[in-house]
């Protein structure tokens, strides 16, 4: 079955770039039906929606993070990229990425494992 | 400060019914559809309610959500031990145009 697997750096310095790769196995990223999204949680807090990519390439991003992220999918290659510029020690958090599907923005119902990311020199 | 408010914690015996509670606004909960998500320690967010209401395949009816104006419930019926996890709402906010998530209420089963 679809299974997602989050990678990157482990550790990143204050004002550089987050880069983190979603990969996708077992099947497909093609579908009118689906759409891919970034989800982060701070240490002892709730999850915070970072952006959402639609199959027709639209992108919807936190409003609170929209200066400085994007987001990208490569569906023949089978992966979801985030880019974060800028990172302070705000942005430490466990990174997910997730599939959503048809049935309204929230409806994320199969994530990765996260990938843990600390902000610092 | 969540966009979405629940209660940090709740608690129940084994067998018994729990509510938790999301209180969101005009421009999520009251105009939107609600959804609820279960994190288990160290786990990624599980699906549990979306739209209001409906259980993803999989999900046990012991599960069930409702929503009434600006505020939104998640019951678990029949409590178990496994059910011990933080519980999280979750909508689209109209303002924002983004999704918002609540700040998390631990359920403990003792």
């Amino acid at each position: 079955q679809l299974q997602l697997q989050e990678s990157g750096p482990g550790v990143v310095k204050p004002s550089e770039t987050l880069s983190l790769i979603c990969t996708v196995s077992g099947g497909s990223m093609s579908g009118d039906s689906y759409y891919w999204g970034w989800i982060r949680q701070p240490p002892g807090k709730g999850p915070e929606w970072i952006g959402t990519i639609y199959s027709s390439g639209d992108t919807y991003y936190n409003p609170s993070l929209n200066s400085r992220v994007t987001i990208s999918v490569d569906a023949p290659k089978k992966y979801l990229s985030l880019r974060l510029t800028s990172v302070t020690a705000a942005d430490t958090s466990v990174y997910y990425c997730a599939r959503g599907f048809n049935h309204g923005p929230v409806y994320f119902d199969l994530w990765g494992q996260g990938t843990q990311v600390a902000v610092s020199s | 400060q969540s966009i979405l408010s629940q209660p940090p914690s709740a608690s129940g015996t084994p067998g018994q019914r729990v509510t938790i509670s999301c209180s969101g606004s005009s421009s999520n909960i009251g105009s939107n559809f609600v959804y609820w998500y279960q994190q288990l320690p160290g786990a990624a967010p599980k699906l549990l309610i979306f739209k209001n209401n409906q259980r993803p395949s999989g999900i046990p009816d012991r599960f069930s959500g409702s929503k009434s104006g600006t505020s939104a419930s998640l019951a678990i019926s029949g409590l178990r031990s496994d059910d011990g996890a933080e519980y999280y709402c979750a909508s689209w906010d109209d303002s924002l145009s983004g999704v918002v998530f609540g700040g998390g209420t631990k359920l403990t089963v003792v």
